[in-house]
């Protein structure tokens, strides 16, 4: 069965800063992945996915992940964090014939002004 | 933009009790899932609906759980008798009708339950 690992519980950076989450996953052939945010009060929403063809995907509000297929990792990136990227952020693993997603424990991230 | 909504927000029982919680999924979605998240821990999968019928259950939902949709809009997710360990963040999800590719799942705002 695949799983996930979010090393990082909590990550503080500043407006401005770049981020970088965490993300590995285990699963024995070429997973489904994908990264959901959830703001305060909000549901779960997608900011990228990646399924096959070019490893560097590009999402919603400035984001973009890496698929390392050599690493089992799918890192989340932003260039300038903004305050209102403060929220919870999960990534997630999908395999076989089953599209429901496998969800790491989440990292949350905090930006100080 | 259409979106998923989930009542109540927050759901206070006793435990033994049965709770119902309820979701209104994307009008024109055909899948639809129950999530929860226990505090501090992993968003983890309970169950996919489809056409009626249970397509997909993990091994959380356990004969104490059910779900139905009792109309054309509503899903709901049934707790029989919680028990203190049912405390939980309950995400609902749906999904647009597909064959091969992958829909995106929209979430609700999801019901936080305390069963005291």
């Amino acid at each position: 069965a695949q799983s996930v690992t979010q090393p990082d519980i909590h990550i503080t950076v500043s407006e401005g800063a770049s981020l970088e989450l965490r993300c590995n996953y285990s699963y024995g052939a070429t997973p489904y992945l994908f990264w959901y945010v959830q703001s305060p009060g909000q549901g779960l929403q997608l900011l990228l996915k990646y399924f096959s063809g070019d490893t560097l995907v590009q999402g919603i509000k400035g984001f973009e992940a890496e698929f390392k297929r050599s690493q089992s990792s799918f890192n989340l990136r932003k260039p300038s964090v903004h305050w209102s990227d403060a929220a919870e952020y999960f990534c997630a693993v999908g395999a076989g014939g089953s599209y429901i997603p496998t969800f790491g424990r989440g990292t949350s991230l905090i930006v100080h002004p | 933009e259409p979106e998923v909504t989930q009542t109540p927000s927050h759901q206070v029982t006793q435990m033994g009790q049965e709770v119902i919680l309820r979701c209104v999924p994307i009008s024109n979605h055909l899948y639809f899932y129950w999530y929860r998240q226990i505090l501090g821990q992993k968003v983890e999968f309970l169950v996919s609906f489809y056409n009626n019928e249970i397509s997909e259950k993990s091994e959380i939902f356990d004969d104490q759980f059910s779900v139905e949709r009792p109309d054309g809009s509503n899903f709901t997710l049934k707790i029989r008798s919680t028990k203190l360990e049912d405390s939980a963040m309950y995400f609902c999800a749906s999904s647009a009708p597909g064959l091969a590719s992958y829909n995106e799942q929209f979430f609700g705002p999801g019901t936080r339950l305390t069963v005291l």
